[in-house]
């Protein structure tokens, strides 16, 4: 069994302030974890994924998550907030033996200020 | 590649009627996934296809559901009769093969309303 949760359903930074999305995971086996971001009518669109690798994942426009074992947890971070950042950010989780489908989180919405 | 195809984009329908829903895959993607995004539950699986074959269908919803593939370029979930709690976005995803470490691909979605 597999399960994600977000904490915080809408997130509000400033432009140019640190964006953290929180991303916890429960799994049976190793995990395969991914970030995915949907914009206004639009549909889901990858920003990074870890499959057993590198803990500390890069993603597209400056995002990083880095899978912490100990604390079964897979954050969202980007340094400097962009206008253009506001989505929707889903985290996702997978097994990474056998085959199992993506289970996602309820996602956080993250606005951007001026 | 264009990308993940769906259609309609928009549906606005009146209870007890049919709908159909239909996706065009990435050339060369092996699974197809439909999913349904509410506010209340989120995305939610309800069905996949590895190889035009249904895998998994334990996430659709009742019997008023159902899915085809029947080849592999192109799906159809269709709702009959479809039910004001109905009302939500069904996005259709695909990925190479059934490996968990592929990244989905999805649609732009269909926004159904059911009134």
């Amino acid at each position: 069994a597999q399960s994600v949760t977000q904490l915080g359903s809408h997130v509000s930074v400033s432009e140019g302030a640190l964006v953290l999305l929180r991303c916890n995971y429960s799994s049976s086996v190793p995990p395969y974890l991914f970030w995915y971001v949907q914009y206004p009518n639009q549909g889901l669109q990858l920003l990074l994924k870890y499959t057993s690798a590198a803990t500390l994942v890069k993603g597209i426009n400056g995002f990083e998550a880095e899978f912490k074992k100990s604390e079964t947890s897979f954050h969202l971070t980007k340094p400097s907030a962009h206008m253009s950042d506001a989505a929707e950010y889903f985290c996702a989780v997978t097994q990474n033996s056998g085959y199992s489908t993506l289970t996602f989180g309820k996602g956080t919405m993250l606005l951007v200020s001026p | 590649d264009a990308g993940v195809i769906q259609s309609p984009r928009h549906e606005v329908t009146e209870m007890g009627q049919e709908v159909t829903l239909r996706c065009k895959p990435i050339s060369g993607h092996n699974s197809l996934f439909w999913y349904r995004q509410t506010m209340m539950r989120g995305l939610e699986l309800l069905i996949y296809f590895n190889n035009n074959v249904p895998i998994d269908d334990s996430g659709m919803p009742e019997d008023r559901f159902s899915a085809k593939m029947p080849n592999a370029s192109f799906s159809t979930l269709k709702i009959q009769p479809s039910e004001p709690r109905d009302s939500a976005v069904y996005f259709c995803a695909s990925s190479p093969n059934r490996s968990g470490a592929n990244v989905l691909t999805f649609g732009a979605g269909s926004r159904l309303t059911v009134l």
